[in-house]
C-alpha cells in the first residue's frame, strides 16, 4: 500500500504570494492532519479533516487554511506569506479519529519564503 | 493547557547500550493517549510506541519500551541494544480528546559505532 505522499517536496516562494500543498492520504484513511515543523517553534498542530470537515484546528492566522476532498486527499493554503512560514509542512493520515488510530506521516514540503 | 516538555536536547551512546529519554507532560484530563515518534535524518516521522493512560501496564515494542507514571505525569522511552539506526530526533507527543497531538521539543539521539 502506498505511503502519504506530499506534493511538491520543496518550494520557493517570496513574501506576499500564496501558496497551495497537497496531500494524498494512505488508501482508506480518511483523517487528515497538518502540522508545521520550524526550528524555532517545534511541531505545532495546524488543522484536521475528517470526511471532508474540518474538525480542529491550531493556533495559526486565518491566513491558513485548508480543505478535504471526496477522496480525503488535502490540500493546505497559505495566503500572503511572510518570511517566518518558512518550515516543513508535515501531513498525516489515519483511518479515523482517536489515540488508538496511528497517523502515518508524509515526508513534508519545504517551504522557504524569501 | 497541555504543554510536553523534553529536557534533553541531544544525547549520544554507545551502539548496544541502553538509553532512556525522558518527558513530562502536563494535563487536567484523566484519558488521554501518548506518543514516542522518531524522525530520522531526512526521513519520515514514525511511530515508535503508543500509550493509553488508563492502561497501567507499560507499552513495549520489541526494543522499545515506557516507563509510564501516571500521578507523576512522566512517560520515559528506553531503548535497549541500541542500533546505528536508532538514530534519530525522537518526539513525545500527547493527543487530548480533540484529537489534536501537542509535541515535545525533541530529543536528538545520537548511536555511535
Amino acid at each position: 500500500k502506498a505511503g502519504v505522499t506530499q506534493t511538491p517536496r520543496y518550494l520557493i516562494k517570496t513574501r506576499g504570494q500564496q501558496v497551495t500543498l497537497s496531500c494524498s492520504p494512505i488508501s482508506g484513511h480518511r483523517s487528515v492532519s497538518w502540522y508545521q515543523q520550524t526550528p524555532g517553534q517545534g511541531l505545532q498542530f495546524l488543522f484536521e479533516y475528517f470526511s471532508e470537515t474540518q474538525r480542529n484546528k491550531g493556533n495559526f492566522p486565518g491566513r491558513f487554511s485548508g480543505r478535504q476532498f471526496s477522496n480525503s486527499r488535502s490540500e493546505m493554503n497559505v495566503s500572503t506569506l511572510e518570511l517566518g512560514d518558512s518550515a516543513l509542512y508535515l501531513c498525516a493520515s489515519s483511518l479515523a479519529r482517536g489515540g488508538e488510530d496511528t497517523q502515518y506521516f508524509g515526508p513534508g514540503t519545504r517551504l522557504t519564503v524569501l | 493547557a497541555q504543554t510536553v516538555t523534553q529536557s534533553q536536547p541531544e544525547m549520544s551512546v554507545q551502539e548496544a547500550e541502553t538509553v532512556t529519554l525522558s518527558c513530562t507532560y502536563d494535563t487536567s484530563e484523566s484519558n488521554y493517549y501518548l506518543f514516542w515518534y522518531k524522525q530520522p535524518p531526512s526521513r519520515q516521522m514514525i511511530l515508535v510506541i503508543r500509550q493509553e493512560a488508563y492502561k497501567q501496564q507499560n507499552a513495549t515494542e520489541n526494543r522499545f519500551s515506557v516507563n509510564f507514571q501516571k500521578a507523576a505525569k512522566s512517560f520515559s522511552l528506553k531503548i535497549s541494544d541500541s542500533q546505528l539506526g536508532d538514530t534519530a530526533m525522537y518526539f513525545c507527543a500527547f493527543m487530548s480528546r480533540n484529537y489534536q497531538l501537542i509535541w515535545g521539543a525533541g530529543t536528538k539521539l545520537i548511536i555511535k559505532p
